[in-house]
């Protein structure tokens, strides 16, 4: 059973803070994938990444950046928070391929920037 | 601007009754798949469908994908309330690479 895990579910942070969101998971996936949730617009893709050390800007990468040291691990990093970056924030991963896959979410990080 | 919408945003039904939820793209999908989110939960794959006109069902659940591959469509027959949640398209658009553009979701909510 494929498991991704994020390190909060919850977050509260002030306008400035750097802020670190940790995803793991156990399935040897090359793929992993950060989105932000927000009513009526949907999953929007911040970043993504296809193998270790490597990663791609999605729709939305302005005031983001991510880091992947290792396989099963990947971070989302605010280097400088702000309010209009309060949303539920969704990991996910999936395996590697020609072929696209399904895709396994975590539980989310619900932050709020104060 | 978003690429793949979906109509209604919002659903509401009374239990029984039927729900359509439409997914539609600028561009052609190389496929496309469909994901349900319960309240407080996160996304759950449900369905991938690939070629153009393919149709697909889970028990009381359509799948259809159009001729053309731009849009898609979910239909549950007889909604029960464990249908509560909201349901993503995501699909591959051509020249979008390897990555999954998902669609804005429709909340569905059933009354008893």
């Amino acid at each position: 059973d494929v498991k991704v895990t994020q390190s909060s579910r919850y977050l509260v942070k002030r306008t400035g803070e750097k802020v670190f969101l940790e995803c793991v998971q156990d399935m040897d996936h090359e793929n992993m994938f950060w989105y932000r949730q927000d009513p009526g617009l949907g999953l929007r893709l911040i970043y993504f990444s296809y193998d270790v050390k490597m990663k791609e800007k999605g729709d939305i990468p302005e005031g983001y950046s991510v880091s992947r040291e290792k396989k099963e691990r990947f971070s989302l990093i605010l280097e400088s928070a702000s309010t209009n970056q309060t949303s539920m924030y969704l990991c996910a991963s999936r395996p590697g391929g020609g072929t696209i896959k399904t895709q396994y979410f975590g539980p989310g990080t619900r932050l709020l920037v104060l | 601007g978003q690429q793949v919408m979906q109509i209604p945003q919002y659903q509401h039904v009374q239990e029984g009754e039927d729900f359509t939820t439409y997914c539609n793209s600028s561009t052609t999908l190389s496929n496309i798949q469909w994901y349900k989110q319960r309240p407080g939960g996160h996304p759950v794959f449900l369905i991938q469908l690939v070629k153009s006109g393919e149709v697909k069902k889970q028990k009381r659940l359509t799948f259809q994908f159009g001729e053309a591959k731009k849009n898609s469509s979910l239909h549950i027959t007889a909604t029960q309330t464990t249908d509560v949640g909201t349901y993503f398209c995501a699909g591959r658009l051509t020249g979008g690479g390897n990555k999954l553009t998902f669609g804005t979701g429709t909340q569905l909510k059933v009354e008893l």
